[in-house]
């Protein structure tokens, strides 16, 4: 069964970097599948953010492309998410998720972590 | 790069069927049949529960069914029951290579 897990500080101040990471079991970072990221503001909606096929191949959402980076780190079987210049905006729980590999498009987010919060403050 | 729009709360009663709408542009929902959703329950992931428009992944209950007409989708709840009492999202992905969430809809059953 395919299961992920973020992880990362909870608190970041204004203008730093915001650095989480999602560790993957029951499948391999390697086998193909697109990892996204998504987002939750509090009270909010879910904003999808970007999405890793391997450390060449990578979609990051218009909005957020200036400020993000994502890699992947087979040796480790996990995948990370770096959004730099983070403002109270960008306060939200973090959601790591795969897709379903179902109608040849990685546009379905089958299986999710549980969620991190991080809030963004002095 | 907005939001699709969902209503922001549909009700009924056990039993009842509700209809839940998400209406996007002619860049994402109209433009590809690339249209999922996810029910959430409070303080939990969301869960992936239609694809492809109208299909259900396993283990979704036929009760739940999807359907487009232009730039709207929408999610059909049949036989309502207490455990559907959740916040739903519906998904498309949207030109330049991106994916967009709707703004979400509370589902309570009265």
């Amino acid at each position: 069964q395919v299961q992920l897990q973020e992880s990362g500080p909870g608190l970041v101040k204004p203008s730093g970097t915001l650095s989480l990471t999602c560790t993957v079991s029951g499948d391999s970072v390697s086998s193909g599948h697109w990892w996204s990221w998504i987002r939750q503001s509090p009270g909010k909606g879910l904003e999808w953010i970007g999405e890793i096929l391997d450390n060449a191949n990578y979609n990051f959402h218009p909005s957020l492309k200036s400020r993000l980076s994502m890699s992947i780190d087979k040796s480790k079987n996990l995948f990370s998410l770096r959004l730099s210049s983070v403002t109270a905006a960008d306060t939200a729980v973090y959601y790591c998720a795969r897709d379903s590999g179902l109608s040849g498009t990685s546009a379905y987010f089958a299986y999710w972590g549980p969620g991190i919060l991080a809030t963004v403050s002095s | 790069q907005s939001a699709l729009t969902q209503p922001a709360s549909v009700s009924g009663s056990p039993g009842q069927s509700i209809t839940i709408s998400c209406t996007g542009t002619d860049t994402d929902i109209g433009a590809y049949d690339y249209v999922s959703w996810y029910q959430q329950h409070a303080g939990q992931a969301p869960k992936f529960w239609i694809y492809d428009v109208n299909s259900r992944p396993s283990g979704v209950s036929s009760r739940f069914s999807g359907s487009k007409s232009g730039n709207t989708a929408s999610l059909t709840i049949s036989g309502l029951q207490p455990e559907d009492e959740a916040e739903y999202f519906c998904s498309s992905y949207a030109a330049s290579g991106f994916y967009v969430f709707g703004t979400g809809t509370k589902v309570t059953v009265l």
